[in-house]
């Protein structure tokens, strides 16, 4: 099974700062089509998952352009450029590439 | 509109069984793989199943495996996942969601199961 490994696991972030979020993979999640199945969402309190980042850096339709992700086979980032208040939630990364689909641990991001 | 509804979910006994259903509407629901994940109180994100467009391939994680079936039935755009033999652990808020390239594009509001005696 590919094991999902997120830092920080919380992230006070002053508004209008930027943030960042590491997550790495147990295996390389870059695929002989050129495709990462590398995925970022964002669960905000009460509701449930909602897609931002899929194939490492591709923006869900609705994603402000304040997210962006990237990374390589292992490595990879979700950054935000200004955090707003909005952002609170619970972040993580997913590996997309083999059965078993598995998670990272989340990261949660509060406003100080 | 993309909707995905999720409903089944209760109170059972340690050992009983459960049958969540999922209503999609507004895609093509025969044209893409579905999955199950689930969230333990205060806990992350499980993927639990999914299973192929016409159902013939499906897959599970290995803490369920032989528990839970994952169905489909495309003429009715509905999705299942079939629980027996619950345990304490599988307690948690139950999401449908839909694939697409690798990511879960779409996610139901998720359906609560609680395995208590």
């Amino acid at each position: 099974d590919i094991v999902m490994t997120q830092s920080p696991l919380s992230l006070p972030v002053t508004p209008g700062e930027p943030a960042s979020i590491s997550c790495w993979s147990s295996q390389s999640l870059l695929q002989s089509n050129g495709y990462r199945y590398l995925n970022w969402y964002v669960q905000k309190p009460g509701q449930s998952p909602q897609l931002l980042i899929h194939l490492g850096s591709n923006r869900a339709s609705g994603v402000p352009d304040r997210f962006s992700g990237s990374g390589s086979g292992t490595d990879f980032t979700l950054k935000i450029s200004r955090v707003e208040a909005e952002d609170v939630g619970v972040y993580y990364c997913m590996q997309g590439q083999q059965n078993p689909i598995t998670f990272g641990q989340g990261t949660r991001l509060e406003i100080k | 509109e993309v909707q995905l509804v999720a409903s089944g979910g209760g109170l059972v006994q340690p050992g009983g069984s459960l049958r969540l259903s999922c209503a999609a509407s507004g895609f093509a629901f025969s044209n893409y793989w579905m999955s199950w994940v689930r969230q333990a109180p205060g806990k992350g994100l499980e993927w639990v199943a999914n299973i192929r467009e016409d159902g013939s391939e499906n897959w599970y994680v290995d803490s369920v495996k032989g528990r839970f079936t994952i169905s489909r039935d495309n003429a009715e755009n509905s999705l299942y996942l079939r629980m027996n033999t619950l345990k304490v652990e599988d307690t948690a808020v139950y999401y449908c969601a839909r694939a697409f390239q690798g990511a879960f594009d779409y996610w139901g509001q998720g359906t609560p199961v609680t395995v208590s005696s």
